[in-house]
């Protein structure tokens, strides 16, 4: 059974960061692309960032590049989000999700970890 | 950027025909995946490649999508289906997924 267990999330200060993990099992996590999805509450879904399965290949949203760090440890079956000089608007559960491997569809979906950013 | 819109919200009585646009400029030319979300827990993939369904997802869920717009067609609803639904698309142009603004589907 495909399993992805998203931890790390929390309260903090803007401008603080955070690292979210997210620990996969139940496939060859190796061979998959990863991406991280969000949803601020009440809201809809935004993609965040993608990494392919080598992590050769790498993209994020306009409104987090250059703050948010996606990586991925094959050997650990683990992927992160570094999250640096976080906003208000960074407030979401963020998902933790298996790309399909062919036409960018999410096929699995972890239960997600809220992040809040408060003063 | 590329923008996907879908109606806030629709209503459908039991075992009728519910059917959720996504409209975005040339849609027809992408590849469009659906998603269905309850309330407090993750998606879940319904529809993937305009019409594919996964191992699992009944038959009343389908999809087509061509010129400006993607739908989603439910059919004979059940009191379960009542749920948000996004469609999603990989914008090429600009490496970016996209999703949809979400349709809350309401079964009366």
């Amino acid at each position: 059974e495909v399993q992805l267990v998203e931890s790390g999330g929390g309260l903090v200060q803007p401008g603080g960061s955070l690292r979210l993990s997210c620990a996969a099992s139940g496939f060859t996590f190796s061979s998959y692309s990863m991406n991280w999805v969000r949803q601020a509450p009440g809201k809809g879904l935004e993609w965040v960032s993608y990494i392919s399965s080598s992590s050769s290949t790498i993209y994020y949203a306009d409104s987090v590049k250059g703050r948010f760090t996606i990586s991925r440890d094959n050997a650990k079956n683990s992927l992160y989000l570094q999250m640096n000089s976080l906003r208000d608007e960074d407030t979401a559960v963020y998902y933790c999700a298996r790309d399909r491997n062919s036409g960018y569809a999410v096929d699995y979906w972890g239960q997600g970890t809220l992040v809040t950013v408060s003063s | 950027s590329y923008v996907l819109t879908q109606p806030p919200s629709v209503s459908v009585a039991p075992g009728k025909t519910a059917r959720i646009t996504c409209g975005g400029n040339n849609i027809g030319s992408k590849s469009v995946h659906w998603y269905q979300q309850k309330p407090g827990q993750a998606p879940v993939l319904v529809i993937y490649y305009d019409s594919d369904r996964p191992s699992g997802i009944p038959e009343r869920f389908s999809g087509s999508n061509s010129g400006n717009t993607a739908t989603l067609t439910i059919s004979r609803v059940e009191a379960g289906d009542e749920a948000d639904y996004y469609c999603q698309v990989w914008d090429s142009s600009s490496d970016h997924s996209v999703f949809g603004t979400g349709t809350k589907v309401t079964v009366l």
